[in-house]
């Protein structure tokens, strides 16, 4: 049968804004989550990390909040460029799964000139 | 970090037909696994690919569609058979260093007339 491809969110921002990227989790007992960038015609890309008894954690740029009330993560890059341009997943690794990753539905960033 | 490579890079096969995927990784590495992403989604876990044992694979992913081989700790290869157009996807082969970093390689681009 035919098979229809998703559309991703999408967020588009100005160069040298700030970005805010979110994503929902659904399982509460998850022992990291983790951000990756995607460019086109590439894997996935580590950006930054959070473990599940943190609240926030800042990288070069990026800043990762977490907030397991409503299980929401987000993303925050300062001083967007056009090099951002990419889609963002959202991952958590769940407890006792030996390391496999649950993937969130990922959101389409483009960096306007 | 490690450094994967897969090939082939991108294939278009025939119904019926089967292809071979190959992950190739700069280190050894205890965990590899396979993901899949379908055209403008998210990444979905295939099966986890040990060393020495039978793959362990996820919901809705067969051995008989998908066999995976682990010979040593470098390598690894995922097959994809009797394909459909269904099967049109990026295939993905993923190892972790550690807990929480888990690094992918370029993709197989797979389309299926």
């Amino acid at each position: 049968g035919e098979s229809v491809g998703l559309h991703l969110p999408t967020l588009s921002v100005q160069e040298g804004d700030n970005s805010i990227i979110n994503c929902a989790y659904s399982n509460s007992a998850s022992d990291y989550f983790i951000w990756y960038k995607q460019e086109s015609g590439k894997g996935p890309q580590f950006i930054i990390d959070i473990r599940s008894n943190m609240d926030k954690r800042q990288g070069q740029r990026v800043t990762v909040l977490l907030n397991k009330t409503v299980k929401h993560l987000s993303l925050q890059i300062a001083a967007t460029q056009p090099g951002d341009s990419a889609v963002y997943f959202c991952a958590e690794i769940p407890s006792g799964s030996a390391r496999q990753l649950t993937f969130g539905s990922g959101t389409q960033l483009t960096v306007l000139p | 970090s490690a450094v994967i490579s897969q090939k082939p890079s991108r294939d278009i096969c025939q119904r019926g037909t089967s292809l071979t995927i190959q992950c190739q990784v700069d280190s050894q590495v205890t965990m590899m696994f396979w993901y899949r992403q379908q055209p403008g989604q998210s990444l979905t876990l295939i099966a986890t690919a040990n060393q020495g044992s039978e793959a362990t694979y996820e919901s809705g992913f067969v051995i008989d569609k998908f066999p995976i081989s682990r010979p040593n700790l470098t390598f690894s290869t995922l097959t994809v058979s009797n394909m459909s157009p269904e099967d049109s996807s990026i295939y993905l082969c993923s190892v972790d260093t550690s807990y929480n970093e888990q690094f992918f390689g370029p993709g197989t681009r797979l389309t299926v007339l």
